[in-house]
């Protein structure tokens, strides 16, 4: 069965800083990875995805993660953080087989001038 | 920007009672979901539909949860007995085939 990990359900950085998200997860065969964002009051919304090829994928925002199988690690990275980029991160895995998204547990990302 | 639209925003329920939580998902999308969210835990998967039938469902989604696509444009959840433990964020997701679009949610309290 598949299973995401989100260390920490809260991190703080001030504006500018960078930003580091953790995910780790299970999968039996080759996953598909996800990284959503959920502004307060609002639906959740893709950043990026990895699927196959390049393991290093750029998503909206400036954010970026890396797939690396060998730590069975999708964490999620930007260079400076904005205000802006206060909101709940959500790591999700599935896999070729399936559509199901199955999720972390989330973490709130704060910003602080 | 096309988007996924969910009705109502909040629903509050007696235990017992019958819920029908309404998602209008994106017009050219092929593949609708559900998904739930209890207060501080992690978002569920409850189920996947394409074609007019489930095509996957998890534990959560036994008898007392149905899914229908009555017309060309809505998705619907039933819940037909809601128990305390149904109170949840309830999402609808759609997609062509991939990316999954989520609405925002329907906030259903069982008292």
């Amino acid at each position: 069965a598949q299973s995401v990990t989100q260390l920490g359900s809260h991190v703080s950085v001030s504006e500018g800083a960078l930003v580091l998200l953790r995910c780790n997860y299970s999968s039996s065969v080759p996953p598909y990875l996800f990284w959503y964002v959920q502004y307060p009051n609002q639906g959740l919304q893709l950043l990026l995805k990895y699927t196959t090829g390049a393991t290093l994928v750029k998503g909206i925002n400036g954010f970026e993660a890396e797939f690396k199988k060998s730590e069975t690690s999708f964490h999620l990275t930007k260079p400076s953080a904005h205000m802006s980029d206060a909101a709940e991160y959500f790591c999700a895995v599935s896999d070729k087989n399936t559509d199901k998204l199955i999720f972390g547990t989330g973490t709130r990302l704060q910003v602080f001038p | 920007e096309p988007e996924v639209t969910q009705t109502p925003s909040h629903q509050v329920t007696q235990m017992g009672q019958e819920v029908i939580l309404r998602c209008v998902p994106i017009s050219n999308h092929l593949y609708f979901y559900w998904y739930r969210q209890i207060l501080g835990q992690k978002v569920e998967f409850l189920v996947s539909f394409y074609n007019n039938e489930i095509s996957e469902k998890s534990e959560i989604f036994d008898d007392q949860f149905s899914v229908e696509r009555p017309d060309g444009s809505n998705f619907t959840l039933k819940i037909r007995s809601t128990k305390l433990e149904d109170s949840a964020m309830y999402f609808c997701a759609s997609s062509v085939k991939g990316e999954q679009y989520f609405g925002p949610g329907t906030r259903l309290t069982v008292t």
